[in-house]
C-alpha cells in the first residue's frame, strides 16, 4: 500500500529556534498534502493544505508566518515551525489524500507523525 | 462549518462484550472514514463508507453509515484487549479533499 514517511520522528528543541519537519510520499506522487496537529488526548486539527507548486492554504487561526509550508516537489512537503515556543509542543501528522488516479473518495494515507517538544 | 461529534468520548468495557461508538456530523457528506490510533502512533485506516446504508466489517469491528441521519456507527463485537485504542471518525465534503475529524473515542478493554 501507499506509504507516507515523516522525518524526524521526534524532536526536542529550545524555545525560539526553528524546526523543520518533512513529509514524503514514498511510492506515489502527491500534489496535495495535509498537515495536522494533535495535542495530547485530543483529536486531529487540520492546520493547512500543502499544494505542490503553489502557496499553502491555512485554516482559520493558524499563523502562516509561524508555520511555513513548502511543497517543492510531488513527493515532499515540509513544515517549518519558526521561533518555536512550548505551546507549539504537539504531535504533527501529515497525510496525502489519495494515490494519483485513484477515486477522490479513497482513503487518506497518514504519516507516522512527528512529536515536537519545545523546552 | 462541518462539525463532527463522537459519543462516547471514553469507554471502558470488559472483554467479550459488545458496544457501539457513534459519529454524528452536521452537513451533507460524501464519505466517512474510521481510523484507529494507538498511543504515540499515527492513524491506521479501518473503513471507508461512501453511500447511505453502507456496511463494512473487519474482524470484530463493523461500521455503518446513514447519510440521512448523518450518523455512522462503529460496532464492536466480543471485544478483546487488542482493540484498546482511540477511534476517530472523519468526514469529507463533496468536492473538497479536506477531512474533519471527530472528537475521538478512547476505548479500553479490560479483562
Amino acid at each position: 500500500g501507499a506509504v507516507v514517511s515523516q522525518h524526524p520522528s521526534w524532536v526536542i528543541c529550545k524555545s525560539g529556534t526553528s524546526v523543520k519537519i518533512e513529509c514524503r510520499s514514498l511510492d506515489f506522487q502527491a500534489t496535495t498534502m495535509f498537515w495536522y496537529r494533535q495535542f495530547p488526548k485530543q483529536s486531529l486539527m487540520l492546520m493547512a493544505t500543502s499544494n505542490e507548486g503553489s502557496k499553502a492554504t491555512y485554516e482559520q487561526g493558524v499563523e502562516k508566518d509561524k508555520f511555513l509550508i513548502n511543497h517543492a516537489s510531488l513527493t515532499l512537503s515540509t513544515l517549518t515551525v519558526t521561533s518555536a515556543h512550548p505551546e507549539d509542543s504537539s504531535f504533527y501528522i501529515c497525510s496525502a489524500p489519495k494515490l494519483a488516479g485513484a477515486p477522490s473518495t479513497d482513503t487518506q494515507y497518514f504519516g507516522p507523525g512527528t512529536r515536537l517538544t519545545v523546552l | 462549518e462541518l462539525k463532527v461529534e463522537q459519543n462516547p468520548l471514553f469507554l471502558s468495557m470488559q472483554e467479550g462484550k459488545n458496544y457501539t461508538i457513534y459519529c454524528n456530523y452536521s452537513t451533507t457528506s460524501d464519505r466517512l472514514y474510521w481510523y484507529r490510533q494507538d498511543p504515540g502512533k499515527s492513524l491506521e485506516s479501518l473503513f471507508v463508507l461512501l453511500s447511505n446504508g453502507a456496511v463494512k466489517q473487519e474482524g470484530r469491528l463493523m461500521a455503518s453509515l446513514d447519510t440521512k441521519a448523518r450518523l455512522s456507527t462503529l460496532h464492536i463485537t466480543a471485544a478483546v484487549h487488542d482493540l484498546s485504542a482511540t477511534y476517530f471518525c472523519a468526514v469529507g465534503i463533496l468536492g473538497n479533499e479536506k477531512l474533519t475529524f471527530g472528537t475521538g473515542t478512547r476505548l479500553t478493554i479490560i479483562p
